[in-house]
């Protein structure tokens, strides 16, 4: 069973348009940490951000914030004020205390054009 | 060089062929990662490396052979691979295997089997 799911395929925006990423996990665990990684078109995956399942508190870097909340089991991402450089896939992850693999959800692609 | 690098960044290879990716951490990891990345599908996990040792091989087929001489170098050995095999792989590094390790990746080797 898929354990994180982005429902949203694909999203398109124009550029200064606030843009959210949807996520939302499952697991049995207690102990969790989640994450989002942005994977341009050169293909390499950079990570974003890491949260661990004690910590509700939203955070903010700059044009990006995420907002975690346990009791829906989502950690979506919000762009302000897209721009063009954001175009990318962007990849939502669960790693949980019982293995090894990050589990990724299928991506969210987001275009943003001029 | 920096971070993590793979090599070849593009590879076709027919299903008679034997080939080999490489990995290269420059990050002082100790647990280095293969990721299969396809078409309309979630990242999926291949091997986990930790301190040299297999930690982690996910039902993958016999014609990938990993290997990992040391912590920063990780090879995928191909033979006699399939037409589905085509795929983006993702080589990853981390800290350590834990659950709260951000994997850190590399570029990828885009692999087309004729």
């Amino acid at each position: 069973a898929q354990k994180v799911t982005q429902a949203q395929t694909e999203i398109s925006v124009v550029e200064k348009e606030d843009v959210t990423l949807d996520c939302v996990y499952e697991t049995r665990d207690t102990t969790y940490y989640l994450f989002w990684y942005k994977q341009p078109p050169s293909g390499e995956l950079v990570f974003l951000i890491r949260r661990n399942s004690f910590d509700e508190q939203n955070e903010i870097s700059g044009r990006y914030s995420w907002n975690f909340q346990k009791s829906t089991s989502s950690f979506n991402f919000t762009i302000t004020a897209s721009q063009v450089v954001d175009s990318a896939v962007y990849f939502c992850a669960l790693s949980e205390d019982s293995g090894y693999a990050l589990n990724f959800g299928k991506g969210t692609s987001l275009l943003v054009t001029p | 060089e920096t971070g993590v690098t793979q090599t070849p960044r593009h590879l076709v290879m027919g299903m008679t062929n034997k080939k080999s990716l490489k990995c290269e951490q420059h990050l002082g990891h100790n647990a280095m990662y293969w990721y299969k990345q396809s078409a309309k599908k979630p990242l999926e996990l291949m091997f986990v490396y930790s301190l040299e040792e297999r930690v982690e091989n996910n039902s993958v087929p016999s014609r990938f052979s990993p290997e990992c001489p040391n912590s920063s170098h990780l090879f995928l050995h191909l033979h006699t691979l399939q037409p589905e095999d085509s795929a983006l792989y993702l080589c990853a590094s981390s800290t350590g295997t834990g659950v709260y390790n951000e994997q850190f990746f590399g570029p990828g080797t885009r692999l087309t089997v004729l």
